[in-house]
């Protein structure tokens, strides 16, 4: 089965700090990879997906992520974050075969400060 | 707004009882998945359809069912309610491409008593 591990549980950055959030999953075939963003009291929204091709991918908001496949991760980086990215994240990852259910990670709250 | 729509927002009701929470997907998605997000296991898949046909089961209760419509509206059944049947339930629906981008309602937050 497969499994999603998100390392940090809550994150804490000031205004302007890079953020790294780290993912690994745990499936031995072809994955699709996202990450989902829950702002406080709304629904999941996509920030970037990862189906094949360049392993660097661009989301909305300044977002990016990397997958590197040897090490079954795909950690989300912004080199600068604003007030605005305090929200709940979440990795996901699921079968590249069709319509498959999504198995998601724990979730990184991550917290800006002034 | 991602064109996924969810009703009822906020659902109170108490233990014993039989609530139908209802998902709308995106015009032209035939894939609607049911996910729970509860505090102490996350975000749990439950369910999945595809164009009124069931497809995959995750941790569902046998309490819970759900169905697909003709007009591929979903509906997920709870019964017998229990306290810790609290969560936010999300629908999501994915085009019929494979790529499986996921689109997610707004969620109904159901409070049993």
């Amino acid at each position: 089965a497969q499994s999603v591990s998100q390392h940090n549980h809550h994150v804490i950055l000031s205004e302007a700090a890079s953020l790294e959030l780290g993912c690994n999953y745990s499936y031995g075939g072809t994955v699709n990879l996202f990450w989902y963003v829950q702002y406080p009291g709304q629904h999941l929204q996509l920030l970037l997906k990862y189906f094949s091709g360049d392993p660097l991918v661009k989301g909305i908001k300044g977002f990016e992520a990397e997958f590197i496949k040897s090490k079954f991760s795909f950690n989300l980086r912004k080199p600068s974050v604003q007030w605005s990215d305090t929200a709940e994240y979440f990795c996901a990852v699921s079968r590249n075969s069709g319509n498959t259910p999504l198995v998601f990670g724990k979730g990184t709250r991550l917290s800006v400060i002034a | 707004d991602s064109g996924v729509t969810q009703t009822p927002k906020h659902l109170i009701t108490a233990t014993g009882q039989r609530v139908t929470l209802r998902c709308s997907p995106r015009s032209g998605d035939l894939s609607v998945y049911w996910y729970q997000q509860s505090l102490d296991q996350g975000l749990q898949f439950l369910i999945h359809y595809y164009n009124g046909e069931e497809r995959a089961k995750g941790n569902i209760l046998e309490r819970f069912s759900a169905q697909q419509f003709p007009d591929l509206h979903s509906e997920l059944n709870l019964s017998s309610l229990e306290l810790g049947d609290s969560a936010l339930y999300f629908c999501a629906s994915s085009t019929r491409t494979g790529r499986n981008e996921q689109f997610f309602g707004p969620g109904t937050r159901l409070t049993v008593l």
